[in-house]
């Protein structure tokens, strides 16, 4: 998945503290996604972005923030982390009329 | 309450058989599926895609069929190989690049 590229790949926080997720693509497609997936459960959609400087919410969008100031970049924030987050969270991307492409996903752990 | 619905959280079938892998949804106005797969600390990969408007794609050894009627689809993989193991997740569209996901089935081919 070289053309999408998550940032950090593990990590661990600890209850109230804040971090922020990084999804970088190089495929110069318009659509952004970020998907958390937790155990027998299906990827659901936190926010995504459908261009530059535009972002709206998806399924589960409590608890996170997210912002897309640049086409490349898409990040996800959350302010104050708790347990119920700890997850594998995905970031896609999708050009025109394409699937959705992912990358490898980042395993965040709140304990 | 699950729009799209994987029932087997596991499969196992014997190399050089057929895989069938089933997914329903209850969402009539989902009109593109896609078939997506996963190996272990990786990102899903897209496999193979029908629009409502068919009832059969294939792609080589996969074929997916759609029964609009039953609101059931269902995904062939013919002849099944080892590098086939994996989870596979099934996804529908609504027309608004949002997709719903199933849970998954885990394949296993055994050699």
């Amino acid at each position: 998945n070289a053309g999408v590229t998550q940032t950090p790949k593990f990590r661990v926080l600890k209850t109230g503290q804040s971090m922020t997720l990084l999804c970088a693509q190089d495929m110069n497609h318009e659509y952004m996604y970020w998907y958390r997936q937790d155990p027998g459960m299906g990827l659901r959609l936190i926010h995504y972005s459908v261009g530059e400087g535009t972002t709206a919410k998806g399924e589960v969008p409590d608890g996170y923030n997210v912002s897309r100031l640049k086409k490349q970049n898409f990040l996800l924030g959350l302010e104050s982390a708790a347990p119920s987050q700890t997850s594998v969270y995905f970031c896609a991307t999708q050009g025109y009329n394409q699937p959705q492409h992912f990358g490898d996903g980042t395993r965040l752990s709140i304990l | 309450d699950q729009q799209v619905k994987q029932n087997s959280p596991s499969l196992s079938v014997q190399e050089g058989r057929i895989s069938i892998l089933n997914c329903d949804y209850t969402n009539s106005m989902f009109d593109y599926f896609l078939w997506y797969k996963k190996y272990p600390a990786e990102g899903p990969t897209f496999l193979i895609s029908i629009s409502s408007i068919k009832d059969k794609n294939e792609d080589g050894r996969f074929t997916v069929f759609l029964n609009k009627s039953a609101k059931h689809l269902s995904l062939h993989i013919v002849p099944s190989q080892p590098g086939d193991s994996a989870v596979y997740f099934c996804a529908a569209s609504g027309g608004n690049y949002q997709l719903i996901w199933g849970a998954g089935t885990k394949l296993i081919i055994k050699p």
